[in-house]
């Protein structure tokens, strides 16, 4: 069974311009979570989809957004890009929700804000 | 609170045990797990306990946990090369359905 993708791996933009990065879960979880990692903060949930619907959301701006298609597959959007969203941001994916569902971490995509 | 506080660095021999120790706050977590961070690579689950459980022993890994002073710790036998990595402690709370908690990471370094 595939694992966890998400594309692109690797992303370069400028401050100001918006990004879209995308994440395929394993086949038959419904659920999928994001998370940003970076030196300073660590690793800090933004959201989490559960039949295409926000479930959670982390205490992140507005610039952060996301959904999730029915095929469980899910987006998060980046928009008017700072300094400060350089960072790896993971995505995992769980046949539910909650406590009793591993959550299983893609490779990640390392954004990087110039 | 949901704070969740480790260690930065751990540096052993190759052979000896490694133990990581993790603290968190908020007594009501249910189950409680270690991840491991390769350079590059996404999180890897390594184990994880539930709260009403002491230990937990998967192969050369053993899970302690102490309820009482909210303490965890990851027990790695004949360490290798290998495992040289970040090792995240994270939680969920016992509402359910939220997100992982992660530490700030510990970083296993084994010497040859």
């Amino acid at each position: 069974k595939a694992g966890v993708t998400q594309t692109p791996r690797y992303l370069i933009k400028t401050r100001g311009q918006q990004v879209t990065l995308s994440c395929s879960p394993i086949s038959g979880h419904r659920s999928v979570s994001w998370y940003q990692q970076t030196p300073g903060q660590g690793l800090q949930f933004l959201f989490e989809y559960f039949s295409e619907t926000q479930r959670n959301k982390g205490n992140f701006p507005g610039r952060f957004s996301g959904r999730q298609f029915s095929n469980s597959r899910s987006e998060m959007n980046v928009s008017t890009l700072e300094l400060g969203d350089s960072a790896l941001y993971l995505c995992a994916s769980s046949l539910g929700r909650g406590r009793g569902n591993e959550q299983f971490f893609g490779p990640g995509t390392r954004l990087t804000v110039l | 609170g949901e704070d969740v506080e480790q260690s930065l660095f751990l540096s052993v021999r190759e052979g000896d045990s490694s133990v990581i120790n993790c603290t968190y706050t908020d007594s009501s977590s249910t189950y409680l797990y270690w991840y491991k961070q390769e350079p590059g690579a996404g999180l890897q689950l390594l184990t994880y306990i539930f709260s009403n459980m002491d230990m937990k022993q998967d192969q050369r890994l053993t899970v302690l946990l102490n309820k009482k002073d909210k303490h965890l710790s990851l027990r790695i036998a004949d360490t290798q090369t290998g495992d040289s990595a970040i090792y995240f402690c994270a939680e969920i709370l016992s509402s359910g359905n939220t997100p992982l908690v992660f530490g700030k990471g510990t970083r296993l370094s084994v010497i040859a």
